[in-house]
């Protein structure tokens, strides 16, 4: 299994700011997967970052809002840049089991609130 | 129509039943995954399934894979097990998770 920590847990911030938010693993894994939960709805995948690649968005989502840093096998960064208050939603990383066996592990969530 | 659909959307039980949760999905899947999601956010891996059966404590997960189905069962609940509980289908085509809306649980001693 991975156990996965992010930071942080959960910030209150302005419009109009960024919020880094970070994902460490406490082993190493290939792929990392950024989604978001707005309220009331389901996880909806942003991007999946793999180490020595550009991240690759889903659709909706793009680099300039969600920029994402995956300097390293063990370490994520996604920013929330330009936040409005549609932005207010929990966002989580997740990592693929190295041994490619469909096995996902999730971080704890980071809650955003915009105002 | 969600390519993974749960039902029920809300369920509430009394302490000590058996409790079944449901996932039927639409497209051709290598694993489906139930993850609970308590009301800090935190989501929690129960189990992977790509088939038949398996079991953890007071959990058990099912798979039918020429139905496309997929259950969860809890027998015994207990207030704790108080959550949202999701499954996501890992589609084989893409390999990305599809999720459905999720099933809030109400477990009331």
């Amino acid at each position: 299994s991975a156990v996965i920590s992010q930071k942080p847990s959960r910030d209150i911030c302005q419009r109009g700011t960024s919020l880094t938010i970070q994902c460490q693993v406490d082993s190493q894994v290939t792929m990392m997967f950024w989604y978001r939960q707005q309220p009331g709805q389901s996880l909806t995948l942003i991007a999946t970052a793999n180490q020595g690649s550009e991240a690759t968005y889903e659709s909706g989502f793009v680099i300039d809002k969600f920029p994402i840093s995956r300097p390293n096998l063990t370490f994520s960064t996604l920013t929330v840049s330009n936040m409005s208050p549609e932005d207010s939603s929990i966002y989580l990383c997740s990592v693929e089991s190295r041994d490619s066996s469909y096995e996902q592990y999730f971080g704890p969530g980071t809650r955003l609130t915009v105002t | 129509k969600n390519e993974v659909e749960q039902s029920p959307q809300n369920l509430t039980a009394q302490e000590g039943e058996f409790i079944t949760i449901n996932c039927s999905y639409s497209v051709g899947i290598s694993a489906l995954h139930w993850l609970q999601q308590h009301p800090g956010g935190g989501i929690v891996s129960l189990f992977m399934l790509s088939s038949g059966k398996k079991k953890h404590g007071r959990l058990i997960a099912t798979i039918n894979i020429q139905e496309k189905h997929s259950s969860l069962h809890i027998t015994a609940s207990h207030p704790r097990d108080s959550a949202v509980y999701i499954c996501a289908a890992l589609g084989g085509a893409t390999n990305k998770l599809i999720f459905g809306t999720g099933t809030l649980l109400a477990v009331q001693p």
